[in-house]
């Protein structure tokens, strides 16, 4: 079973940049999505095949994948950026075929 | 406007059965895959199952597989997930959600999400 490995939490000051990681054996050959999810609500892509934005999505959010590790950065950060966020791959040996990481709550101090 | 709305909550004894339902609306139903994922209170995003466009080609967490089923009506723009044999660890709010590409290959990459139904499973 593929696991994604995130830290369970990120600070970071109103203005700084924040990176958030997305740990996996050999991450960098498969493509990465993100999304954030607010308290009470429903999950937004933010991200996706590591690095393309949706429309609507500030370029303030930006993505790279590459090795063991997938990262999530999000510049000049504002307060409304504070939620969780979750990596997420495909594996077709996984037991769940599109696999998503524990989640990363992210806190703007 | 892309509007996914779940129905069919509640809750249900272990054991028992539930159906949930995806009203879709404001895109081709039929030309995109569908996923459900769920969120157990308080924990991360789960991926449960995912149907291609055609709903030819089903997919399933191997937590769920032999106890649900997902089905599509594309004459209605609603997708389903038919669970039986609940379990307590089964009580998550369920999420119905859209692939971004268009297509009929399930890509497990989700774009739209409905605002999710929540299943209690609990004597």
């Amino acid at each position: 079973s593929y696991v994604l490995t995130q830290p369970p939490s990120v600070s970071v000051a109103p203005g700084k940049t924040a990176r958030i990681t997305c740990g996996g054996n050999n991450i960098g050959s498969k493509s990465v999505h993100w999304y954030q999810q607010k308290p009470g609500q429903a999950p937004v892509l933010v991200i996706y095949y590591d690095s393309d934005r949706p429309s609507g999505i500030p370029e303030r959010f930006s993505g790279s994948n590459s090795g063991n590790t997938a990262t999530l950065t999000i510049s000049r950060v504002e307060a409304g950026d504070e939620a969780d966020y979750y990596c997420q791959v495909w594996d077709s040996s996984s037991d769940h075929l599109w696999v998503f990481g524990g989640g990363t709550k992210l806190t703007v101090l | 406007e892309v509007q996914l709305v779940e129905s069919g909550g509640g809750l249900v004894q272990p054991g028992g059965s539930l159906r949930l339902s995806c009203a879709a609306s404001g895109f081709t139903f039929s030309s995109y895959a569908m996923s459900w994922v769920r969120q157990a209170p308080g924990k991360g995003l789960e991926w449960v199952s995912a149907i291609s466009g055609s709903g030819g080609s089903t997919y399933y967490a191997d937590s769920v597989k032999g106890r649900f089923t997902i089905s599509r009506d594309n004459s209605k723009n609603t997708l389903y997930l038919q669970m039986n044999s609940l379990r307590a660890e089964d009580t998550a709010v369920y999420y119905c959600a859209k692939d971004l590409d268009y297509g009929d290959t399930a890509m497990g990459l989700l774009d739209y999400w409905g605002q999710g139904t929540l299943v209690t499973v609990s004597s």
